[in-house]
């Protein structure tokens, strides 16, 4: 079956640090860009980072030099490591898979999600 | 950043209505614009992207429109299973951004 599943999130305090997975199956996760989207409960969705196929990443100003999105291909895996904890960034967090058409031309928009996982921060 | 205005925010309607959302963006994004929709619980899926292409799977009742700083979204005949949130998100450049949402509901 082809999948992402995320898995790490959980309750962290102020300021401490939390890192996320996601698990790729049927799919190669080098292959594609990926990205890391949050979602607060009740609100919209919000474009946490990416990871191009050669390495590059991206990230908006909210999380720059706080969070680390990474890649080990040997896993089929994607990570988001967290750190310097905020309650704004409590949510649920989503892996997504950039898209890639038919003739190989990568958009940045997301055609696979996981089932998302629940970050809170909280003391 | 680029920001993505949508409206309505909340959309109340019935089953067999056309339905249409406008996503505006704050400067010029060309055609790289796509749409979700969005379930309560569950992780949004992608309907339409550049502005007009229709994901695989998604029914031929939803379409997309427009260019550079002004979108659409269409349904042509809500669907009792349409009922959800609907997201814009813009491709252009980074940081992505999505717009803040519009709510469809069942009248």
């Amino acid at each position: 079956e082809v999948q992402l599943v995320e898995s790490g999130g959980g309750l962290v305090q102020p300021g401490g640090s939390l890192t996320l997975s996601c698990a790729a199956s049927g799919i190669t996760l080098l292959n594609y860009d990926m990205h890391w989207v949050r979602q607060a409960t009740g609100k919209g969705l919000e474009w946490v980072s990416a990871i191009g196929t050669a390495g590059d990443t991206y990230y908006p100003g909210s999380v720059k030099g706080r969070f680390t999105i990474y890649r080990e291909n040997a896993k089929n895996s994607l990570y988001l490591q967290m750190n310097s904890l905020r309650a704004g960034d409590t949510a649920v967090y989503y892996c997504a898979r950039g898209l890639r058409d038919s003739g190989g031309y990568h958009y940045q928009a997301f055609d696979m999600w996981g089932q998302g996982t629940m970050v809170t921060v909280s003391s | 950043d680029i920001q993505l205005t949508q409206s309505p925010s909340f959309l109340s309607a019935s089953v067999g209505d056309r339905v249409t959302i406008t996503c505006r963006a704050s400067q010029g994004i060309s055609s790289y614009l796509a749409w979700y929709q969005q379930k309560p619980g569950k992780a949004p899926k992608l309907l339409i992207f550049a502005p007009s292409t229709l994901q695989s799977g998604v029914p031929s009742r939803f379409s997309g429109s427009g260019s550079g700083t002004e979108f659409t979204l269409t349904i042509s005949s809500l669907q009792p299973e349409d009922f959800a949130t609907y997201y814009c998100q813009q491709l252009n450049s980074y940081p992505l951004t999505f717009g803040g949402g519009t709510e469809v509901e069942i009248k």
